[in-house]
């Protein structure tokens, strides 16, 4: 079945450091792909998205790569701040059902100053 | 415009209790989905509610079941209570069934 497995964290690092989460996954036919973020003691945001191959999508400085052939979508920013601290889920729609998604674990950042 | 909130934020129970979780729809949104999301993991999909009609259902039991009422707000129910249903209760809402989701920041459920 679909399946999206993330790098293990936790993840640590110094603030302005070069941040790479891996995410690759399992799905049949070629679905939208997200990466939510959940703050400490907050619901989760979407992040950013991508809907078909070799998209980039981007926001907050967070950037990540719909890349069909590895069946990858890792996040990467070039510079996190102590604010980006926060778990980071990546998640693809569940095959034919819309708005109904499948997360991976999660990859907790921790961004020291 | 108020997004999606969630009742209780906290509450503990005891093995074979029942409970009864509580969401508001973000306004405008007809769509709203429950997850799981245990210590440390991704939140796993439980049902999702289309105009008050369950429409998809993750792999949990019939212990867990749900409502949508016509202002579109839901309850999620978990009957017969066991300790492993310990978790953070996510409520998402979006316009449609493929809609964005935006999630509430849930109800964290601890069984005794």
């Amino acid at each position: 079945g679909d399946s999206v497995t993330q790098m293990e964290g936790p993840v640590t690092l110094s603030e302005e450091a070069f941040l790479t989460i891996n995410c690759t996954y399992t799905a049949t036919g070629y679905p939208s792909l997200f990466w939510y973020v959940q703050y400490p003691g907050e619901g989760l945001q979407l992040l950013l998205k991508a809907t078909k191959a070799d998209d980039k999508g981007s926001n907050k400085g967070f950037e990540a790569t719909y890349r069909k052939e590895t069946t990858s979508f890792h996040l990467e920013k070039g510079s996190v701040q102590v604010s980006d601290s926060a778990v980071y889920f990546c998640a693809l729609p569940i095959y034919n059902q819309g708005g109904k998604l499948i997360f991976g674990q999660g990859t907790e950042l921790s961004v020291k100053p | 415009e108020t997004g999606v909130t969630q009742s209780p934020t906290h509450l503990i129970k005891t093995r074979g209790q029942q409970v009864t979780l509580r969401c508001s729809s973000q306004s405008g949104h007809n769509t709203v989905s429950w997850y799981q999301q245990a210590l440390g993991q991704g939140p796993q999909f439980i049902f999702q509610y289309y105009r008050e009609e369950e429409n998809g259902r993750g792999n949990f039991p019939p212990r867990f079941s749900g409502l949508q009422f016509p202002n579109y707000s839901s309850e999620l129910n978990v009957n017969a209570l066991e300790l492993d249903d310990s978790a953070l209760y996510l409520c998402a809402s979006s316009t449609a069934e493929a809609g964005e989701l935006f999630f509430g920041e849930g109800s964290r459920l601890t069984v005794l």
